[in-house]
């Protein structure tokens, strides 16, 4: 079955910081691989798509087919970064379904 | 553009009662999806339209549960008769047609029921 894991319930991290989420998927085609991000009292939104291989708020994302993951990567964590990231892959085996990780919920520590 | 809209934004009910939730999406965009978020737990997939027609629903729970989308505009979700495990929050996504290149959802606020 098709499954994104998000390991990591919460995370904390200090302002400057590096900070890594995690995301693993499982997906026998050929995946589409969304980060989201809900920042508080706002909706939920797109961050960043794999296939861009863009930058978003210094936050990047690279899909590693070898491992199934699609883990988000920032250097320096600054605090209005905290939010709740959901990780999410579109599959294509079904006309543009997509579905989201359980979300990690991250906080940037002054 | 107006974005993705939901109503009601707070929907308290009694066990046994029905609601009744509408989205509008984006103008325009043929792709409609209904998620679920239950308290501390992950975003669910419920069920997706393309236009009017059900592509997928896969995701619903029961028969309780009643989505429509007439004329391909808004949608409503029914729930009849409410249960307690139904609180949580509904959100609402809508993209535009996938042939035209991958588009990412544009989510709603979201609907937070409570069934007491």
């Amino acid at each position: 079955a098709q499954r994104v894991t998000q390991p990591e319930k919460l995370l904390s991290v200090f302002k400057g910081a590096p900070v890594e989420l995690k995301c693993n998927y499982s997906y026998s085609g050929s995946p589409e691989l969304f980060w989201y991000v809900q920042y508080s009292r706002q909706r939920l939104q797109l961050l960043l798509r794999h296939i861009s291989r863009e930058s978003i708020k210094g936050f990047t994302a690279d899909l590693n087919k070898g491992e199934t993951s699609f883990h988000l990567k920032k250097p320096f964590a600054q605090e209005e970064d905290s939010a709740m990231y959901y990780c999410a892959v579109r599959l294509k085996t079904s006309y543009d379904k997509v579905i989201f990780g359980p979300g990690t919920s991250l906080s940037v520590i002054p | 553009e107006a974005g993705v809209t939901q109503f009601p934004s707070h929907s308290v009910i009694e066990k046994g009662q029905t609601v009744t939730l509408r989205c509008d999406p984006i103008s325009g965009h043929d792709n409609l999806y209904w998620y679920r978020r239950v308290m501390g737990k992950e975003i669910k997939f419920l069920l997706h339209f393309v236009k009017e027609s059900k592509q997928d629903e896969s995701g619903m729970p029961n028969n309780r549960f009643l989505a429509e989308r007439t004329g391909g505009t808004y949608s409503t979700l029914k729930v009849q008769p409410a249960e307690l495990e139904d609180s949580g929050v509904y959100f609402c996504a809508s993209s535009q047609d996938q042939r035209t290149g991958v588009s990412p959802l544009h989510f709603g606020n979201g609907t937070r029921l409570t069934v007491t």
